[in-house]
C-alpha cells in the first residue's frame, strides 16, 4: 500500500459526458501527478501540482483540467468524453522538495471506460 | 530537457536467468535516475532509484542498477529470475519538477 488513495476504482460512462476523478497524496507529500496509460499510448504525464499551484504540464487535452486544493488532495475532470479517453488513470504523490524527494508513489489507479 | 529509451519492449527469461532490462538518458541537468515496476492490475512501485553518491544502486527484490554517465546509461539487473519477476518495468528519469517516464520494458519470466 502506497499511502496514496484514487476513487472511484472503476468508472464506466458514456461519450460526451463529464467525470470527475479523486486522489488523496500520502500524508506529508506536497505534489500530486496525474498520468494517462493506455494499450496504445503507454504511461503518459498529463499534470503536476505543487502546493496548490500548477507545476508541469504534459500531454494534457484541453477537455481536461485537473486542481488541488488547500486540503492537497487533487481532482481530475474529463469532460466530452471521446471513446479513446478510456484508460487507466493513476494519480502519483512525491514530497517534492529537496534533491532525494522525487521518488514517485503511485496510487492503484482509476480505470475509465467510455462507451 | 529529459529523455528516456528503454531498448526492448519485451524481453524473455528462463527462471533462474540474469535480468537485464536497458535503459538510457539524456539529461541537461545531473539526473536522478529511477526504475519502477508495474505488477498486473496495479499501480507503479519504486523499485530503487540514483540521485548522487554511489553509482551501483540496490532496490527491493533483489533488484540493482549502476548509474553510467560516460553511457548515458542505468541498466536493470538481477543475477537470477524468480517468477514473481513478471511484471512491466518503466525507467524513469528527473532533471528537476518534471519525470519522464520510458516506454516500459515487460518481462517475462519462462518456467
Amino acid at each position: 500500500d502506497s499511502g496514496v488513495t484514487q476513487t472511484p476504482k472503476h468508472l464506466i460512462t458514456a461519450t460526451g459526458q463529464r467525470v470527475t476523478l479523486r486522489c488523496s497524496p500520502r500524508s506529508g507529500d506536497l505534489s500530486v501527478y496525474w498520468y494517462q496509460q493506455s494499450l496504445d499510448q503507454g504511461l503518459q504525464f498529463l499534470i503536476q501540482y505543487y502546493n496548490g499551484e500548477e507545476r508541469a504540464k504534459g500531454n494534457i487535452l484541453e477537455r481536461f483540467s485537473a486542481q488541488q486544493f488547500p486540503d492537497l488532495h487533487s481532482e481530475l475532470n474529463l469532460s466530452s468524453l471521446e471513446l479513446g479517453d478510456s484508460a487507466l488513470y493513476f494519480c502519483a504523490s512525491s514530497v517534492g522538495v529537496g534533491r532525494d524527494n522525487y521518488e514517485q508513489y503511485f496510487g492503484p489507479g482509476t480505470r475509465l471506460t467510455v462507451t | 530537457a529529459q529523455s528516456v529509451t528503454q531498448l526492448g519492449s519485451h524481453v524473455s527469461v528462463s527462471e533462474g536467468a540474469l535480468v537485464l532490462l536497458r535503459c538510457n538518458y539524456s539529461s541537461s541537468v545531473p539526473p536522478y535516475l529511477f526504475w519502477y515496476v508495474q505488477y498486473p492490475n496495479q499501480g507503479l512501485q519504486l523499485l530503487l532509484k540514483y540521485t548522487t553518491g554511489a553509482t551501483l544502486v540496490k532496490g527491493i527484490n533483489g533488484f540493482e542498477a549502476e548509474f553510467k554517465k560516460s553511457e548515458t546509461s542505468f541498466h536493470l539487473t538481477k543475477p537470477s529470475a524468480h517468477m514473481s519477476d513478471a511484471a512491466e518495468y518503466f525507467c524513469a528519469v528527473t532533471g528537476g519538477f518534471k519525470t519522464i517516464f520510458g516506454a516500459g520494458t515487460r518481462l517475462f519470466v519462462k518456467a
